[in-house]
């Protein structure tokens, strides 16, 4: 089983609002990432936990901002994002396979920011 | 920079023809290699990982991998009009981090 969940599937927000993501994994993985992906672009990774712990933050605006309260769950807070924030936001997290990290990918949630 | 460049499409290929992605990557350390395919509107799903040199298949889908040229490569036989779709190359640069190639779009005509 390499599920990985997502949700909500669709999330319309202001530019004043204050919202989650909420991204959860039951397969032990020990890593777990954040990508946004914008149309017809690859995934741009944002952030990686590994552990539990915070390991890579690509210079990603505090407006975003990752918790990991667990090592099933993975949240990203969103606050005060502009329009241009408007993306799919991608969950993953990574196990290894074979001696080598292997990545699987939630559904993603859907971001518009008015 | 580290960088992960594919050929660039959009692809054509016939219904039961083969089709050949190709992927090339800068950083010579790189250990793991996936291909990863991704439908519009959907999240990317893993379809072949490889990590040594040489060939490795999965049903219709060939993966090949040339640490020394540094070009990892997809072959899809007898493809489907169900293999429409963009497919990413991605390669673990350090212990967390994947970086993707800009994909590339993938028509099967029938």
């Amino acid at each position: 089983d390499t599920e990985v969940t997502q949700t909500p599937k669709h999330l319309v927000m202001g530019m004043t609002n204050k919202k989650s993501l909420k991204c959860e994994q039951h397969m032990g993985h020990r890593a777990m990432y954040w990508y946004k992906q914008k149309a017809k672009k690859p995934p741009e990774l944002m952030f990686v936990y590994s552990y539990e712990k915070l390991s890579i933050n690509e210079s990603v605006p505090s407006r975003f901002s990752p918790e990991c309260p667990n090592s099933s769950l993975l949240n990203l807070h969103l606050h005060a994002l502009q329009p241009e924030d408007s993306a799919l936001y991608l969950c993953a997290s990574s196990t290894l396979a074979g001696g080598f990290e292997t990545q699987y990918f939630g559904p993603g949630t859907r971001l518009l920011v008015l | 920079q580290k960088e992960v460049e594919q050929n660039s499409g959009p692809l054509s290929v016939p219904e039961g023809a083969i089709a050949s992605l190709n992927c090339t990557y800068s950083d010579r350390g790189s250990q793991s290699f996936f291909w990863y395919r991704q439908y519009s509107g959907k999240s990317p799903e893993l379809i072949m990982s490889i990590y040594s040199n040489g060939d490795k298949e999965d049903g219709r889908f060939t993966a090949q991998l040339n640490k020394a040229s540094q070009y990892v490569s997809l072959l899809i036989r007898d493809s489907q009009p169900s293999d429409s779709a963009t497919y990413l190359c991605a390669v673990q640069t350090s212990y967390d981090k994947v970086i993707f190639g800009p994909g590339t779009s993938l028509s099967v005509i029938p």
